[in-house]
């Protein structure tokens, strides 16, 4: 099945600092998605990015299709973005693989 | 503008117990799923479900039912729980063709 490995495993930045989040993919994904989840545990979606480059705001998303590769670039970090990022590559619709995730901290 | 709705919020019950967990999202999607997060925080899929029917079930223990009565409703059941159920329960939906999974704010179950 497919295996989602995410680095780093956590990340500490000062406020005003850039952050580069990988995703590597076992299998071929039809989609991607790459979601947030706030300390308090709300999940939201970010961006969704099967192939190419992607941009929302200050999130950057380019996946690598052949290569089963993703990452998400989050530039002028804010404390706001501490939380933890989730990769989550589909093989369907309806099963959709997350990896551990990359845990944030943004220090003022 | 929260559209997936879930309750409880929290449940504490006792090792042998029955509980049920509801889902609601108003956004008319055809899928729905039931993930578990465990304490480590890993996000693993249990059930998908499009239009009432059953996609996806993971190789969850049998004493975990899904029921659903029309596509925007998707329940949880389990019966007997055991310690190892505790965990942070999250429901999701999809639309047809859509990229993007909306999240519900999750139960939370605490199994003593």
């Amino acid at each position: 099945g497919q295996q989602v490995q995410q680095s780093p495993a956590s990340l500490v930045l000062q406020e005003g600092e850039n952050a580069e989040l990988q995703c590597n993919f076992s299998s071929t994904a039809t989609q991607l998605q790459w979601f947030y989840q706030s300390p308090g545990g709300s999940l939201v979606s970010l961006l969704s990015n099967p192939s190419g480059t992607k941009h929302t705001g200050r999130l950057t998303s380019t996946t690598v299709t052949k290569e089963r590769r993703s990452s998400l670039h989050i530039s002028s970090s804010q404390t706001t973005d501490s939380g933890t990022y989730l990769c989550a590559p589909d093989t369907n619709a309806y099963k959709v693989i997350f990896g551990k995730g990359t845990h944030l901290h943004v220090l003022p | 503008e929260t559209a997936v709705f879930q309750t409880p919020n929290y449940h504490v019950t006792q090792v042998g117990n029955e509980v049920s967990f509801n889902c609601k999202q108003t956004l008319g999607h055809d899928t729905m799923y039931w993930y578990k997060q465990d304490s480590k925080k890993l996000l693993k899929i249990m059930f998908s479900y499009n239009n009432k029917q059953l996609i996806v079930n993971e190789t969850v223990p049998r004493r975990f039912s899904p029921q659903s009565s029309d596509k925007a409703h998707l329940n949880l059941r389990i019966k007997s729980v055991e310690p190892e159920d505790s965990a942070v329960y999250l429901c999701a939906s999809r639309g047809q063709g859509q990229d993007t999974q909306y999240f519900g704010p999750g139960t939370r179950l605490l199994v003593l």
